[in-house]
């Protein structure tokens, strides 16, 4: 039973426009969810997170939006530039497990065009 | 410079051996992971250790098993038992405090196992 979905294995813009990079979760104890993203060869790097109190966290051109309701949670990133073209994971944590005992998506391929 | 490391980046080993991939960080960090990535698929958990001297099985923790001697340092042993050992092993780290907002892991470069 997969607790972080990316249903989207793949997605493709074209620089300038927006990336929208989805991600559901079934576990409704998560409180606490992040984006990492990844280069081949690499490991992940922390993008921007967001707690189950708020809806939405911006930072420069990324904003994930949470809609606790439809256990939904979205990235945005705009404008999307080449150097975005990464694999992005979406991670989820309760707090009432061990801290940093994150639930990991399968990622989301994203390609920018130039 | 602050970080975490994993050594080495490459490994190759004949079945049936073990093998133990190294990880080390300075970040000061109590909470320390292990995870498997295998192609097209996510980060599983293999194990997990929040304090010097305690770890926890993760999801997929058969065929492997690990050590916290000390906070820098987090080893895994990859060991016969691992029916298909062949993938990208990945160590991370966290302040581990117990608040959510600590949740953010900080992961190593990698190290790419293949076993022959």
């Amino acid at each position: 039973d997969q607790q972080v979905k990316q249903n989207s294995p793949s997605l493709s813009v074209q620089e300038g426009r927006i990336s929208i990079l989805n991600c559901d979760y079934t576990n409704s104890m998560f409180d606490y969810f992040l984006w990492y993203k990844k280069y081949p060869a690499e490991g992940p790097t922390f993008l921007i997170s967001i707690s189950s109190i708020k809806d939405k966290n911006e930072d420069g051109r990324f904003t994930v939006f949470l809609n606790k309701s439809a256990k939904h949670l979205s990235l945005h990133i705009v404008p999307s530039q080449p150097g975005d073209s990464a694999v992005y994971f979406c991670a989820a944590s309760a707090a009432y497990t061990n801290a940093g005992k994150s639930t990991f998506g399968d990622g989301t391929t994203l390609t920018v065009k130039p | 410079d602050g970080g975490i490391t994993q050594s080495p980046k490459y490994l190759f080993r004949k079945e049936g051996q073990n093998v133990t991939l190294s990880c080390e960080q300075n970040l000061n960090h109590d909470a320390m992971y292990w995870y498997r990535q295998d192609p097209g698929q996510g980060l599983r958990l293999i194990y997990y250790s929040q304090i010097v001297n305690d770890f926890q099985k993760g999801d997929i923790a058969e065929g492997y098993s690990v050590s916290r001697e000390k906070k820098e340092s987090f080893p895994l042993t990859v060991t016969s038992a691992q029916k298909n050992p062949t993938a990208f092993y990945l160590c991370a780290s966290s302040i581990g405090t117990g608040a959510a907002s600590t949740d953010t892991q900080y992961f190593g470069p990698g190290t790419r196992l293949t076993v022959l």
